[in-house]
């Protein structure tokens, strides 16, 4: 079975710098996924890890360690419109018809 | 980036009836389809998986019969709600994988959702 824990609000500042973790147990993995979700709107894209290490991606970084089961996705010099859910999912092996295990959700609230 | 669409975005309907919900693949062809299911303040739930031209798989607690997945096409998936009951009511949200090869395989596009309010 898969269980991804992700916390469930953050608060942060305008300008600032927020750090959502995510861990993971999973019977197989095949890639870990981080969406953005605004109240109402379907989940959109925001990056892939499927090697150990941090990919970037302009405003948002995402770090994936598979040994320790973790991964973090960085937002960077917070905009209001950060303001929204982030989803941490997990791929599972193909043999399992390449499904998405979605976590929680953190939902990160930005001040001015 | 890939492009898939809902329809209907909104539906309201009364307890007992039953409703359609399309997914389409706009500018690409998808084998496989994915329905989930969200709750208000809660992630998504996978309901089910869909396969081009067999039979939807279904995820542990999904009633097959009241969630009834037809793919008929490499491009459009449904989800019919049949007998539809007020705790039906929720935000139903499909996705599509590109076919591997594409460069956007490593991603599943979602559609913009279709919010179910039953009466």
């Amino acid at each position: 079975g898969q269980n991804i824990d992700q916390p469930t609000e953050m608060t942060a500042t305008e300008g600032a710098i927020v750090q959502i973790n995510c861990t993971y147990q999973t019977s197989g993995f095949n890639g870990l996924f981080w969406y953005q979700q605004h109240a109402g709107e379907a989940p959109t894209f925001l990056s892939y890890n499927v090697l150990d290490g941090l990919e970037e991606k302009g405003r948002f970084s995402s770090f994936l360690s598979r040994s320790k089961g973790y991964s973090y996705l960085l937002l960077k010099e917070l905009q209001m419109k950060d303001s929204a859910s982030y989803l941490c999912a997990v791929r599972g092996i193909k043999a399992a018809g390449n499904k998405l295990t979605f976590g929680g959700g953190t939902r990160v609230l930005v001040k001015p | 980036g890939a492009v898939v669409s809902q329809h209907p975005s909104r539906v309201i309907c009364k307890s007992g009836t039953s409703v359609k919900i399309e997914c389409r693949s706009l500018d690409f062809q998808a084998t496989t389809m994915f329905w989930y299911r969200q709750f208000p303040k809660q992630s998504l739930m996978l309901m089910a998986t869909s396969n081009e031209g067999s039979k939807a798989t279904y995820e542990q607690g999904v009633e097959k019969d009241k969630f009834l997945i037809n793919h008929a096409s490499l491009t459009l998936s449904t989800l019919t709600v049949t007998s539809a009951h007020p705790e039906d009511s929720s935000f139903y949200i499909c996705s599509a994988n590109p076919p591997r090869g594409t460069t956007a395989y490593n991603e599943q596009f979602f559609g913009p959702g279709t919010r179910l309010t039953v009466l």
